[in-house]
């Protein structure tokens, strides 16, 4: 198949750590990306990784590959009520395209 | 720097109307993407061109879409005659080539009555 998939819903008090987890199918993938959307506006680009990477960390997001399993996760440190957003996991297979999964709708308690 | 613009930000018309929607894409970007996002199907690619040629318009539903793309700079999608289904947002997004990230406006919300 040629899906990205991801769990729809996260809820996460405000302070602890998000972890939104994506897997994908194409072993050929040689970019991974996250990117947010907040409502009323558009997809806003987080963060990607190399496919030859492992990790990458930026501030409060920490980003995980996984080739052998071809899973990817996003790491939220210290979750804040402005991270809550949709959040979409991509790829991109050496084209112009990209695959989105359909996004994991992250919900902040308080 | 001016990102994707779009335009309108919000359409709304009666059924059997035409609808054009509008983009203007990051200067220097080669790539440019149309978009609908909806609940129940998440987001699709409906076409997308490079250097101004359309490249895969396999996304675009039926014969009532079409896009154009005259050049570097603007690009269009226009729904005629338009469909309560038709009711979704609409982005478009730019990048520079392959791999590259691709940058999203803010896109438009249609609604079909």
């Amino acid at each position: 198949g040629e899906d990205v998939e991801q769990s729809l819903f996260l809820s996460v008090r405000e302070g602890d750590s998000s972890v939104i987890n994506c897997t994908y199918t194409d072993s050929s993938s040689t970019y991974l990306y996250w990117y947010k959307q907040e409502p009323g506006a558009g997809l806003q680009l987080l963060t990607y990784i190399f496919s030859n990477m492992d990790m990458k960390q930026d501030q409060r997001l920490t980003v995980l590959l996984n080739k052998k399993d071809k899973h990817l996760s996003l790491r939220i440190a210290d979750t804040q009520t402005g991270d809550s957003a949709i959040y979409f996991c991509a790829e991109s297979r050496g084209d112009d395209k990209i695959i989105f999964g359909k996004g994991t709708r992250l919900h902040i308690l308080p | 720097d001016a990102g994707v613009i779009q335009s309108p930000r919000h359409e709304v018309t009666e059924m059997g109307q035409e609808v054009t929607l509008r983009c203007k894409p990051i200067s220097g970007h080669n790539s440019l993407f149309w978009y609908r996002q909806t609940m129940m199907r998440g987001l699709e690619l409906l076409i997308y061109f490079n250097n101004n040629v359309p490249i895969d318009d396999s996304g675009m539903p039926e014969d009532r879409f079409s896009a154009k793309m005259p050049n570097a700079s603007f690009s269009t999608l226009k729904i005629q005659p338009s469909e309560p289904r038709d009711s979704a947002v609409y982005f478009c997004a730019s990048n520079q080539g392959p791999n590259q990230p691709q940058h999203f406006g803010d896109g438009t919300r249609l609604s079909i009555l």
